[in-house]
């Protein structure tokens, strides 16, 4: 078992439906962060957190600490908002380098005009 | 440059062929990752820098994978005798202070094909 799980691995949505996209994880975590990844492999940091909720545009991202849970949403959902996107894991305990991401595998957004 | 540069983009290797992939992190940054994305897959730590030293490289797959930082700046990937399943994406990543706790910037990446 993977640990860090995302759902679902393939998501197609209409231009303006609300997405969401979840995120599960098995390890204690110092953070969690969301990325964005388009096609040619760059990869951009849409969020880091470890409580809460954060909001930035039309993006929103949740996490629950004692479910070991983060959701992704996308409200108005547009065309340019076609991407994967990665869920990763910065664990608490990493032999005290604190050196590692987990990432989980990855939800391929595609949105419809 | 403003964001972390990885060269070349696309390297296409004979197999059994030695490669260098380069990474130039954002200045100041301590913190540097490499990352091995097969089609498909999500990112696989390979190897940490802090500054200079090498505090993990648990993930790199076998010994004809090595990494060095020596002047804890730019970043060298070097893979010796290349082989078909070394093909992927190789990324990396900076951070301004030590893990991955604060913000992580990626390059590009490179995407490697060994043939």
């Amino acid at each position: 078992k993977n640990e860090v799980e995302q759902s679902p691995q393939n998501l197609t949505a209409q231009e303006g439906e609300f997405i969401t996209i979840n995120c599960s994880y098995s390890v204690g975590i110092s953070a969690l962060h969301w990325l964005q990844q388009h096609p040619g492999g760059g990869i951009v940091s849409l969020f880091m957190l470890s409580s809460g909720k954060k909001k930035h545009g039309r993006l929103i991202a949740t996490i629950n600490i004692q479910e070991k849970h983060s959701s992704l949403h996308i409200t108005a959902s547009h065309p340019r908002d076609s991407a994967v996107y990665i869920c990763a894991a910065s664990p608490a305990d990493y032999g005290g380098s604190q050196g590692n991401l987990i990432f989980g595998k990855g939800t391929k957004l595609s949105v419809k005009p | 440059g403003a964001g972390v540069s990885q060269s070349p983009r696309y390297k296409v290797a004979k197999r059994g062929q030695d490669v260098a992939l380069r990474c130039d992190p954002i200045s100041g940054h301590v913190s540097l990752f490499w990352y091995q994305q097969a089609l498909g897959q999500g990112p696989e730590f390979l190897t940490y820098f802090q500054n200079e030293a090498q505090l993990d490289k648990s993930g790199l797959p076998s010994d004809r994978f090595f990494a060095e930082r020596p002047e804890g700046s730019v970043s060298t990937l070097k893979i010796q005798r290349t082989q078909q399943e070394d093909s992927a994406v190789y990324l990396c990543a900076s951070s301004l202070a030590r893990g991955t706790n604060t913000e992580a910037f990626f390059g590009q990446g490179t995407r490697l094909t060994v043939v």
